[in-house]
């Protein structure tokens, strides 16, 4: 099964964009990423995914490196609200979603 | 309309009682989910239906009992837990349990177990 690494801490400041970093070393080739976020005693939030090309939508845009070993994760323009748990997430080859440890974003003014 | 509603969002019950935590979507998905939650911990998978059937059990104990109704409606029977079954159950669906396509997972707000 593919695992991820992610910061268990980052900080941004409140317009900046915030860059969240993930390595999956051992990513499958047809595995793919995926980013969801849980802001405090809510359910996980669906973010995006992709598989080899970069992707982009209304909330943030995911970059994924050539050899996919890792990924990055941007908001671009952060606000308070943004502050959460991000997990960055590979699909095992079964019919599974397992989330890591997360990294703990704090948006501060 | 990408909701998963969840009954109740709090729950007390005790070691002795017999309850049931329910979900619902209308989505049309085929996939549903129960992940088990504790604090300061990522959601851990309990149970994956697919088209109705049970297809992954992650070695939970018996004490909890999923039912798949129909395709909408995912319920999960609670009996005789311990104090340590204290969590967020969050239930989720998506189109298909296969991930070949990378279709999206998307959960509900969860269910706050107690047990005392």
């Amino acid at each position: 099964d593919a695992k991820t690494t992610q910061p268990p801490s980052m900080d941004c400041a409140e317009g900046r964009a915030a860059n969240l970093p993930c390595n999956h070393s051992t990513i499958s080739g047809n595995e793919y990423v995926y980013w969801y976020r849980q802001i405090h005693s809510q359910g996980p939030q669906y973010i995006i995914h992709g598989l080899k090309n970069n992707e982009t939508n209304e909330m943030a845009s995911l970059i994924i490196t050539e050899d996919r070993k890792s990924s990055t994760l941007i908001l671009p323009h952060a606000t308070l609200r943004d502050t959460a748990v991000y997990y960055c997430i590979v699909r095992v080859a079964t019919d599974k979603l397992i989330f890591g440890t997360g990294t703990r974003l704090q948006v501060f003014p | 309309d990408t909701e998963v509603t969840q009954t109740p969002k709090h729950l007390v019950m005790g070691m002795t009682n017999k309850k049931s935590l329910k979900c619902e979507q209308h989505m049309g998905h085929r996939a549903m989910y129960w992940y088990k939650q504790k604090a300061k911990k990522p959601p851990e998978l309990m149970f994956v239906y697919s088209y109705e059937k049970l297809s992954i059990n992650e070695s939970v104990p018996s004490r909890f009992s999923p039912e798949c109704p129909n395709s909408s409606l995912l319920n999960l029977h609670l009996h005789a837990l311990q104090p340590e079954d204290s969590a967020l159950y969050l239930c989720a669906s998506s189109q298909e349990a296969s991930w070949v396509t990378g279709n999206t997972i998307y959960f509900g707000e969860g269910s706050w177990l107690t047990v005392v």
